[in-house]
This record gives structure tokens, sequence and C-alpha cells, in this order.
């Protein structure tokens, strides 16, 4: 069964600084990759995925994250973090007629 | 984008009642859509999936007879909590399918007493 990990269950990084969120995923494939951020009570949010084609990919908020297929890795980045980016993220991944599966979540915390 | 809502974003209750909770498609067709249940400072666990026109397929562990979920339309899918107890308390969030994709709800939070 595939599964995704995030190592870190809870980061905390001064506003300005950079960011990397980490993710692994265990599947002999290549799954559709994605990254979610869900304030506290809210929904969650896409702020980008990977399908296919450059291996860096931009999203909202000024994230970037990067699929590494050697590292089975799909790792987060920010080069500058606001205190707004406080929040939980998760990494997803997605294989064609199977169910989303949902990494832990890591809880950033932003320092002022 | 894909929008998706839920009703009601909160909900008291009492213990023995029965709770609805709906989640819309506003403005794109979803013939699945997912319901998922989050506890405090944890990941999202997959309840059951909801296919329209046909029963939804529950995940191990999730009781259908409790967790009665309607995918009556393209545009709607509902999930009711019957007999709640404090237990099922909770965060519960859908999500309707396109392609690849999953747009998610805002969340009902769920509050037995």
């Amino acid at each position: 069964a595939q599964s995704v990990t995030q190592p870190d269950i809870h980061i905390t990084v001064s506003e300005g600084a950079s960011l990397e969120l980490r993710c692994n995923y265990s599947y002999g494939a290549t799954p559709y990759l994605f990254w979610y951020v869900q304030s506290p009570g809210q929904g969650l949010q896409l702020l980008l995925k990977y399908f296919s084609g450059d291996t860096l990919v931009q999203g909202i908020k000024g994230f970037e994250a990067e699929f590494k297929r050697s590292q089975s890795s799909f790792n987060l980045r920010k080069p500058s973090v606001h205190w707004s980016d406080a929040a939980e993220y998760f990494c997803a991944v997605y294989n064609y007629g199977q169910n989303f599966v949902f990494g832990p979540g890591t809880r950033l915390s932003v320092l002022p | 984008g894909a929008v998706v809502s839920q009703h009601p974003s909160r909900v008291i209750c009492k213990s023995g009642t029965s709770v609805k909770i709906e989640c819309r498609s506003l403005d794109f067709q979803a013939t699945t859509m997912f319901w998922y249940r989050q506890f405090p400072k944890q990941s999202l666990m997959l309840m059951a999936t909801s296919n329209e026109g046909s029963k939804a397929t529950y995940e191990q562990g999730v009781e259908k007879d409790k967790f009665l979920i309607n995918h009556a339309s393209l545009t709607l899918s509902t999930l009711t909590v019957t007999s709640a107890h404090p237990e099922d308390s909770s965060f519960y969030i859908c999500s309707a399918q396109v392609s690849y994709e999953q747009y998610f709800g805002p969340g009902t939070r769920l509050t037995v007493t």
C-alpha cells in the first residue's frame, strides 16, 4: 500500500527565514503529488501539484516544490516565510483508481 | 476554480440525536465525493467514498449504519450522523473529485453533548 511520510511534526521558523517541509512517499510508480495547507478550523487549500513534466513546480503564496524521483520526495519550499503562513501543511499522493493518501501533516509556527 | 461548500460549519447536538451535514459542489458537477474525519492535530481519515446514484463505499472500521451517506445529485452529498454520541464529536470535511484533483469543503465542526 502506498504511504506518505512527513518526518517533521512541528517546525518553527522566524519570519523572513526560508522554509522546507519534507514529504516522502512509497509507491512503485510516480503518483500525482499535492501539497495542501490548512488553517485552524478550516478546510484544505491546494498550494501546488505535480503531475508530470518540470520537476520544480510553482504554487500559490510564493510556495514551490521539487519532485525528486530518486528520493521519492516532494519537498515544499518557500524562500521567505510570512507570519500568515503559520498553519498545518499536508502532503498527499494519488494514483488513478485509488484513494488520495495524506501524510500526517507538519505544523508550521512562525516567530515574529 | 472549483468551489465546495459545507453546511453547517458548526453544529452542536444532544447525544442520541441525528445530524445532517451537506456538501455541495457550487460550480461543477461531481460524480464522486469523499467524506473525511479529522481529529485534533491529526491528518484526514477517509470515511467513505460517495458516488452519485449508487451506494457509498465505506472504509474499514466505519459504521455505515451510523454514518449514512446519500449522493442524490451531481452537486450534493449528505452525511448523516445517526444517534450521535460524544465520541462522534469531530471535524468532518468533504471533498469532490474532478479528474485527478480533489477540492475540499471548509469543514463542519460537530460537537455532541
